[in-house]
C-alpha cells in the first residue's frame, strides 16, 4: 500500500512570492490533515479535512495561507506571500476516519526555506 | 494551551544499551497518547496508540508504559541499535479535544 506522497520534497524561494504543497493521501483515507513543524517543536495542526470539508482550521493563518481538497482526493496548502518566519517543515498526514484512537499516516514533509 | 513535554530533548546511546525518555501531559481529561518515530527525510511513523492507565504496549525492541493518573508515558528502547536513530514524538489528545498536541520530541543517536 502507497504512503501519504508529498511533493515538492524541498522549496527554497524569496519572500514575498508565493508556494504551494501538493498532498496525495492513502487512497480510501477521508480525512487529510495539514501540520507545520518548525524546528525542535513538535508538528501543529494547521488544518483538518473531513470528506471535502475543512474543519478544525483555527490554526491556519488566513491571510495568507489557503488549503483545498481536489475532487475529493489530494489537497494543496498555498503560502501567499511566503515570509521569512514560514519556513518550517510542513506534513500531510491522513486516516481512514476522524476519531481520537484513529491513526494518523505521514507524508516525509515539503522543507521550505524562505530567503 | 495544551502542555506536552518530551524529556530528554535528545539523548546520545551507545549500540546494545537500553535507554528510556518521557512524555508528560495533562492528567485530566485524558482520550489518547499516540507515539511516533521519525527518521531523518522520512515519514514519522506510528507506534503506538494508547488509551488505558497502566497500558503497557510493545513493537519488537521498543515498548511503552501510559500512567494517565499523573500525565506521563514512558517509551524504552532495548538493545539501542544504530537504526533506532530518529525523533521520537509523542501526541496527547483529550476527552474534550479533537486533535493532536504533540511534544517537542527526544531525538536519540545510537552509536556504534
Amino acid at each position: 500500500e502507497a504512503g501519504v506522497v508529498q511533493s515538492p520534497r524541498y522549496k527554497i524561494i524569496e519572500k514575498k512570492q508565493p508556494v504551494a504543497f501538493w498532498c496525495n493521501p492513502i487512497s480510501g483515507h477521508n480525512t487529510p490533515y495539514w501540520y507545520l513543524q518548525n524546528l525542535g517543536q513538535g508538528p501543529e495542526l494547521l488544518i483538518r479535512y473531513e470528506n471535502e470539508e475543512a474543519v478544525d482550521d483555527s490554526q491556519l493563518p488566513k491571510d495568507r495561507f489557503s488549503a483545498e481538497r481536489l475532487k475529493g482526493v489530494d489537497s494543496t496548502l498555498k503560502i501567499q506571500p511566503a515570509e521569512l518566519g514560514d519556513s518550517a517543515v510542513y506534513l500531510c498526514a491522513s486516516s481512514s476516519t476522524y476519531g481520537r484512537q484513529e491513526t494518523q499516516y505521514f507524508g516525509p514533509g515539503t522543507r521550505l526555506l524562505v530567503l | 494551551i495544551l502542555n506536552v513535554e518530551q524529556s530528554p530533548q535528545s539523548l546520545h546511546v551507545q549500540e546494545g544499551d537500553s535507554t528510556n525518555f518521557t512524555c508528560s501531559f495533562p492528567s485530566s481529561n485524558f482520550y489518547a497518547l499516540h507515539w511516533y518515530r521519525w527518521e531523518t527525510a522520512k515519514s514519522p511513523e506510528a507506534l503506538f496508540v494508547m488509551t488505558l492507565n497502566g497500558d503497557e504496549k510493545k513493537k519488537g525492541r521498543i515498548s511503552a508504559t501510559l500512567n494517565t493518573k499523573e500525565g506521563y508515558s514512558y517509551l524504552y528502547i532495548k538493545g539501542s541499535q544504530p537504526e533506532d536513530s530518529a525523533t521520537y514524538l509523542c501526541a496527547f489528545i483529550g476527552a474534550a479535544g479533537n486533535k493532536l498536541t504533540f511534544g517537542g520530541g527526544t531525538r536519540v543517536l545510537v552509536k556504534p
